[in-house]
């Protein structure tokens, strides 16, 4: 059975702290890993990862996947308020299937 | 990045009652997905909504509970039929590779 956990559930960090989320996968087929931004309803696509190794970035952001380990994480460095969401991973299971993890919850306090 | 335009943003409706979602693409794409979030949970995938023939529905979805049509390349609705309190929750259509979604739905089933 496909299986994501994601960790910590939640996390409460100071603006300007540094914060590392973690996601670990198992899934048939695998095929790329997605990362998620979700404040209301709709998650803003942050990255698409298919190689191991090769960290992706964009500003702030940056992530990173293992597929040997089969782990994936994110940072954001520098946290500002503005980043306050559930972040979400979500490893490709086949052509099309995507099977979301339950997010961290980031919450940073000004 | 495709621009998606769902809606409608929120509805509450009637338990018994139908509620159909539409999902517009700004461009002709050959899949779009239909995911539905409950309160405190990730996104799970009901339907693969096919141009032309029937959608494919995940373990668990039932196409007379949740029909879905696909008229045309850039175009696809999800109906809720015979809603309970159950079926609250926020609805997703979703395109593209790197899976970017539409603004989603809210519904409240009272």
């Amino acid at each position: 059975e496909d299986k994501v956990v994601q960790s910590p559930l939640s996390l409460v960090v100071h603006e300007g702290d540094t914060v590392t989320l973690n996601c670990s996968y198992e899934v048939t087929n695998f095929r790329s890993l997605l990362w998620y931004k979700q404040e209301k309803k709709a998650p803003t696509f942050l990255f698409m990862l298919t190689s191991s190794g090769i960290e992706k970035k964009s500003g702030r952001l940056s992530s990173i996947l293992d597929k040997k380990e089969l782990f994936s994480i994110l940072n954001i460095t520098a946290t500002q308020t503005g980043d306050s969401a559930v972040y979400l991973c979500a490893p490709q299971s086949g052509t099309y299937k995507y099977i979301f993890g339950t997010g961290t919850r980031l919450k940073v306090l000004a | 990045s495709a621009v998606i335009s769902q809606k409608p943003s929120r509805d509450i409706c009637q338990r018994g009652t139908s509620l159909t979602i539409q999902c517009q693409v700004d461009s002709q794409v050959t899949m779009m997905f239909w995911y539905r979030q409950q309160p405190g949970q990730s996104l799970t995938l009901i339907a693969t909504a096919n141009q032309g023939s029937e959608a494919t529905y995940e373990s668990g979805f039932v196409i007379d509970k949740f029909p879905i049509s696909r008229p045309n390349l850039t175009f696809s609705t999800l109906t809720v039929s015979n809603m309970s309190p159950e079926d609250s929750s926020i609805y997703l259509c979703s395109v593209g590779p790197e899976a970017f979604f539409g603004q989603g739905t809210r519904l409240t089933v009272v």
